[in-house]
């Protein structure tokens, strides 16, 4: 199993719609959750953070982290033809400067 | 203020060869991480460098293997290239805070053929 799962999609919305983006992780020691979009050509953005559990909002971004599940979640609300990317879930221990990525979800938003 | 610089951005490169990767991380960073990325696997961790020294290291072969100077730029090598080793290599850099204040470049492309 791997440490951490995210559902590669794709994934193709309409302008406008509210967004889900899901990982699962296997590895209780990790504290540290982010959120990393990536576009074609380029390398992956730090989009949000979240240390432990409970939610942070930035924006038309929300992200969600339910520690006793092992499982967070990014949401973008109102989707824009530009949030069209590859977004990557990553995660670590505290302590370590290692951190373990999802495979990424692509995500086309269509005008 | 200039991001992180990889050179160069594509490469191609032959069995059994070898190659130097480069990365220049933002100034006043010390901490430089290198991630190899592919289809099938995604990103993985290959090394991380703090003030010259490796303090830590993913689980790739010995044939990966990475430096860094004392101006904060850093290099990685990998020899006796395998057609596996084709990926995009991605360096991140941060102040030494580690993985809150990452920024990544835009990757070298290698191709091995």
């Amino acid at each position: 199993q791997k440490e951490v799962e995210q559902d590669p999609g794709p994934l193709s919305v309409p302008e406008g719609a509210i967004v889900s983006l899901n990982c699962t992780y296997s590895n209780s020691a990790f504290q540290y959750f982010m959120w990393y979009r990536q576009y074609s050509r380029k390398g992956p953005e730090l989009l949000m953070y979240t240390y432990s559990s409970g939610n942070k909002e930035d924006g038309r971004f929300t992200a969600q982290v339910d520690k006793s599940s092992k499982y967070i979640s990014l949401f973008i609300r109102d989707s824009q033809p530009s949030d069209s990317a590859t977004y990557l879930c990553a995660m670590s221990a505290v302590g370590s400067e290692k951190l373990v990525f999802g495979k990424g979800m692509k995500l086309t938003v269509n005008p | 203020k200039a991001g992180v610089t990889q050179t160069p951005r594509y490469l191609i490169k032959t069995r059994g060869q070898q190659v130097t990767l480069s990365c220049s991380p933002i100034s006043g960073h010390r901490s430089v991480s290198w991630y190899q990325q592919t289809p099938g696997q995604g990103l993985q961790f290959l090394f991380e460098y703090f003030s010259e020294t490796q303090r830590n290291k993913g689980n790739f072969p010995g044939r990966f293997s990475g430096r860094q100077f004392s101006n904060s730029r850093s290099e990685m090598n990998v020899s006796t290239l395998e057609l596996g080793d084709s990926a995009l290599y991605l360096c991140a850099s941060s102040p030494g805070q580690g993985r809150l204040g990452y920024t990544f470049g835009s990757g070298t492309r290698l191709t091995v053929v």
